[in-house]
C-alpha cells in the first residue's frame, strides 16, 4: 500500500515570495491534515479536511496561508507572502476515519515525509 | 485546555538496554487516546503504539510498551533492548474530541 506522498521535499525561498506544497493521501482515506513543525517543536495542526470540506482551520494564519482539497483526494497548501517564521517542515497526514469516529484508535494518522521550507 | 508535556529534550541509552521516555498529559475529557510516534532524520512520523483511556491493560507492540498511569496522567514509552536504529525523535500525542496534539519531543540517541 502506497503511503502519503508529499512534494517538494525541500524548498528555499525569500521572504514575501509564495510557495505551494502538494499532498496525496493514502487511497481511501477521507480525512487529510496539514501540520506545521517548527524546528525543536512538535507538529501543530494547521487545517483538517473531511473529504473536500474543512473541519478545522482554527490555527491556520488565513492572511497568508490557504489550502484546498477540491476533489476530496489530493491537497495543496499555499503560503503567500512567506515570512521568516514560516520556516518549518510541513507535514501532511491522512486517516481512514475522522476524529472521534469509530473509536479513537481507528483515527490513526499516517504521515508523509514532509516538505521542508526555508525562508531567507 | 489539553496539553502534552515531554520534559526530556534528549536521552542517551546503551545499545541492548531499556529506556523510558516520559510523557504527561492534561485533559478534562474522560475519553481520550494517547499515541507515540517516532520521527527519524528522514522526517516521517511513524506510529508506534496507542493507549485508550478506558483500556484496562497497558499497550504493548513488540519492543515498545506504554506505562499508562491514569491517576498521574502519565503515558511513558518503554523501549526494550534498544537498537542503533531507534535513534530518533519521539513524540507523545493525545486526542479526545479535537485534533491530535503533540508534545515537544525527546531526542533519543543509542550508543553502540
Amino acid at each position: 500500500e502506497a503511503g502519503v506522498a508529499q512534494s517538494p521535499r525541500y524548498k528555499i525561498i525569500e521572504k514575501r515570495q509564495s510557495v505551494a506544497f502538494w499532498c496525496n493521501p493514502i487511497s481511501g482515506h477521507a480525512t487529510l491534515y496539514w501540520y506545521q513543525q517548527i524546528l525543536g517543536q512538535g507538529p501543530k495542526l494547521l487545517i483538517q479536511f473531511q473529504n473536500n470540506g474543512v473541519v478545522d482551520d482554527s490555527q491556520l494564519p488565513k492572511d497568508r496561508f490557504s489550502a484546498e482539497r477540491l476533489k476530496g483526494v489530493d491537497s495543496t497548501l499555499k503560503i503567500q507572502p512567506a515570512k521568516l517564521e514560516d520556516s518549518a517542515v510541513y507535514l501532511c497526514a491522512s486517516s481512514l476515519v475522522p476524529t472521534g469516529t469509530g473509536g479513537l484508535r481507528y483515527g490513526e494518522l499516517f504521515f508523509g515525509e514532509g516538505s521542508r521550507l526555508t525562508v531567507l | 485546555a489539553q496539553k502534552i508535556t515531554q520534559t526530556q529534550p534528549g536521552m542517551f541509552v546503551q545499545e541492548k538496554e531499556a529506556v523510558t521516555l516520559d510523557c504527561t498529559y492534561d485533559t478534562s475529557d474522560p475519553s481520550y487516546g494517547l499515541f507515540w510516534y517516532k520521527q527519524p532524520s528522514s522526517g516521517e512520523m511513524i506510529f508506534l503504539i496507542y493507549q485508550g483511556s478506558y483500556d484496562q491493560q497497558n499497550a504493548t507492540e513488540g519492543r515498545y510498551s506504554l506505562n499508562f498511569q491514569k491517576a498521574r496522567k502519565s503515558a511513558n514509552l518503554v523501549i526494550s533492548a534498544s537498537q542503533l536504529g531507534d535513534s530518533a525523535m519521539y513524540f507523545c500525542a493525545m486526542r479526545s474530541q479535537g485534533n491530535l496534539i503533540f508534545g515537544k519531543g525527546t531526542k533519543l540517541s543509542v550508543k553502540p
